[in-house]
């Protein structure tokens, strides 16, 4: 079935650096991908919603400089964490929805960050 | 008030036998369901997903069932291993783009 691969899955980072996650699409093209932050215990919430081609859609609250999204293909879309903080340390994750539009969401296996 | 309940907080099974986790959700307008694995110091793993368009998703020894009339849906681990030890999530969103919310998780112990 189709597959979305995120790496690194683990990445510990010295505060102040900047770290990047990619998440690719490995048998389908994604028009669109989706990036979460779980925090403990909580729900896995939305950051922003990358489309190929052009700006990804922030949610509230979430700040773009901060965390910054490119999706310069339609198979791989990065998540930059600029000049990261300990704050920031949590488990990102991806998804991606195929071209062809089946109403399916797929997921990669997450990332987690660790900002010492 | 829980959106997403797993009711059994631990469960243990032999191994080579099948292993279920429950999970049931509130909402109804939840149409994405996703399960994780949670190994101790670790971060959470993500399993198998299913949409509601589906009633069944299968990937290797890992199942998972959908029953949108009852708000349930359960993951089914056959044979289940000593390494499938671990706190399993389930999370449900609505509308891909959303948010997911999580249960509190089952400890599932497979006994050698």
């Amino acid at each position: 079935g189709a597959v979305v691969s995120q790496h690194p899955s683990w990445v510990i980072c010295k505060s102040g650096t900047s770290v990047k996650i990619e998440c690719r699409s490995l048998d389908f093209q994604a028009t669109t991908m989706f990036w979460y932050r779980q925090f403990p215990k909580q729900s896995l919430m939305l950051m922003a919603t990358s489309n190929e081609g052009s700006k990804a859609t922030y949610e509230q609250g979430v700040e773009k400089d901060k965390f910054l999204i490119n999706h310069a293909s339609l198979t791989l879309s990065t998540l930059t964490v600029t000049s990261a903080h300990p704050e920031d340390s949590s488990f990102y994750i991806c998804s991606a929805v195929g071209r062809a539009n089946t109403g399916e969401l797929f997921f990669g296996e997450g990332s987690r960050l660790t900002v010492l | 008030d829980q959106q997403v309940k797993q009711n059994s907080p631990s469960l243990s099974v032999q191994e080579g036998r099948i292993s279920i986790l429950n999970c049931d959700y509130t909402n109804s307008m939840f149409d994405y369901f996703l399960w994780y694995k949670k190994y101790p110091a670790e971060g959470p793993t993500f399993l198998i997903s299913i949409s509601s368009i589906k009633d069944k998703n299968e990937d290797g020894r890992f199942t998972v069932f959908l029953n949108k009339s009852a708000k349930h849906l359960s993951l089914h681990i056959v044979p289940s291993q000593p390494g499938d030890s671990a706190v399993y999530f389930c999370a449900a969103g609505r509308n891909y783009g959303q948010n997911f919310v999580f249960g509190p998780g089952t400890r599932l112990s497979v006994l050698p």
